[in-house]
């Protein structure tokens, strides 16, 4: 099992909302990843986790919650988002941090806040 | 922080026309990806390339690897509606995080029929 699964594939929500994006990998891998990607731009890296635990946080705002509660799951929580946040939420894995770090990407959440 | 230069940003062709895409950096890389995105769906990983000077192929695209391990490039012969897409390089460096890429911004390819 090469894939990486996300679920939804699209949510819509209101800025009061709370919502969360699921990410599930079978493939054994120790690395997980959040990215948040722009229409036509590069995947921005938001945060990785390493054996469970939180290694990268890229400065992202608390409106943005991650959670990794096995090595196969990484969920983000998110709260009280602005318009702005509004993208594609992509998920990726990779064996670990080796000099290859080849990372295999989920189908991504395209987000909308309205 | 080292960047990736990569060009062209926009390219619009003809199926049946060839092209190629550059990835650039003035400092050496440890390994270099190459990803195609499609429209509304996650990047996928085309290639990894690691020693200086390395060419690999994966049917109708060529990928290079320059000897300083400094660029890239990507060629795509007779190029057909499939191919349209986002190309994305990403390197991860030899100092920093283990676990961090850097993209380039990308090439948005458009093959018209």
């Amino acid at each position: 099992d090469t894939e990486v699964t996300q679920t939804p594939k699209h949510l819509v929500m209101g800025m009061t909302n709370k919502k969360s994006l699921k990410c599930e990998q079978h493939m054994g891998h120790r690395a997980m990843y959040w990215y948040k990607q722009k229409a036509k731009k590069p995947p921005e890296l938001m945060f990785v986790y390493s054996y469970e635990k939180l290694s990268i946080n890229e400065s992202v705002p608390s409106r943005f919650s991650p959670e990794c509660p096995n090595s196969s799951l990484l969920n983000l929580h998110l709260h009280a988002l602005q318009p702005e946040d509004s993208a594609l939420y992509l998920c990726a894995s990779s064996q670990g941090g080796g000099i290859l770090n080849e990372q295999f990407f989920g189908p991504g959440t395209r987000l909308t806040v309205l | 922080t080292q960047l990736l230069e990569q060009s062209p940003q926009f390219l619009s062709i003809q199926e049946g026309e060839n092209l190629t895409v550059y990835c650039n950096s003035s400092s050496v890389f440890s390994s270099l990806q190459w990803y195609r995105q499609e429209p509304g769906e996650g990047p996928v990983l085309l290639v990894t390339v690691v020693t200086g000077g390395e060419v690999k192929k994966l049917k109708r695209l060529t990928f290079q690897f320059g000897d300083a391990r400094k660029d890239s490039s990507l060629h795509i012969t007779a190029a057909q509606p499939g191919d349209t897409g986002l190309y994305l390089c990403a390197f991860r460096n030899s100092g920093g995080s283990n676990y961090k890429l850097t993209f380039g911004k990308g090439t948005l390819l458009t093959v018209n029929p």
